[in-house]
């Protein structure tokens, strides 16, 4: 089956400790991205990835870091986490051609204390 | 200014009821254009493409205005399953995808 798969869904973590939300995708895309998703703030985009090695910054990348050493695997760092992102988090991915659309993962709720 | 900017609603509208949602994007080079829809607390999944000579799917109908720089959603005899969130998105020239704050939309009784 063709997805987006996001872990953990739901993380509780206290401030300053280092964690990774991983996503995996196996539809052979070539671009991925991060979101966060905050009440009346709407989705914002975090990082994103053309491609293999390549990545670049969204509208909120600061206290993130991505990397995408494979195509399929695009996991989102957090290396000191704050109580300010705390925040529901979705991966997604598309082909690069004109004309495709995301694919979502199921999200990750993440509180930071 | 926002990239695409959306009317944030709430709409709440009848059983039964058309309702049209709008939205607006500031990139004149953006090439691809969505809706997706978004219920509370889950990832949001595509609705329909939208392509310039507009297109419909069963009670849906997007249409694209490139001069204008707006694309419009129709919902026509809205359900009650209908109530949702719906995101409009844009894909950019160098394939990156923006999007609406989203449009909340509830069908009632």
């Amino acid at each position: 089956e063709a997805q987006v798969t996001q872990n953990p869904r739901y993380l509780i973590t206290v401030t300053g400790k280092k964690l990774t939300v991983t996503c995996s995708q196996n539809m052979n895309h070539e671009y991925m991205s991060w979101y966060r998703q905050d009440p009346g703030l709407g989705l914002r985009q975090i990082y994103y990835s053309m491609n293999v090695e390549v990545t670049d910054k969204g509208d909120v990348p600061e206290g993130y870091k991505v990397s995408r050493k494979e195509k399929r695997n695009f996991p989102l760092i957090l290396e000191s986490p704050s109580p300010n992102q705390t925040s529901l988090y979705f991966c997604a991915s598309s082909l690069s051609g004109l004309g495709s659309p995301l694919h979502f993962g199921n999200g990750t709720r993440l509180t930071v204390t | 200014r926002k990239e695409v900017e959306q009317d944030p609603g709430p709409f709440n509208v009848p059983e039964g009821a058309t309702v049209a949602f709008n939205c607006t994007y500031s990139n004149s080079a953006s090439q691809s254009f969505f809706w997706y829809r978004q219920d509370c607390r889950k990832e949001p999944k595509l609705l329909m493409s939208v392509y310039s000579s507009g297109n419909e799917d069963g009670r849906f109908t997007a249409q694209l205005n490139r001069a204008s720089q707006y694309i419009s959603l129709l919902i026509r005899d809205s359900k009650l399953s209908d109530s949702a969130t719906y995101l409009c998105v844009v894909k950019r020239d160098n394939n990156d995808m923006r999007f609406g704050a989203g449009t909340r939309l509830t069908v009632k009784p």
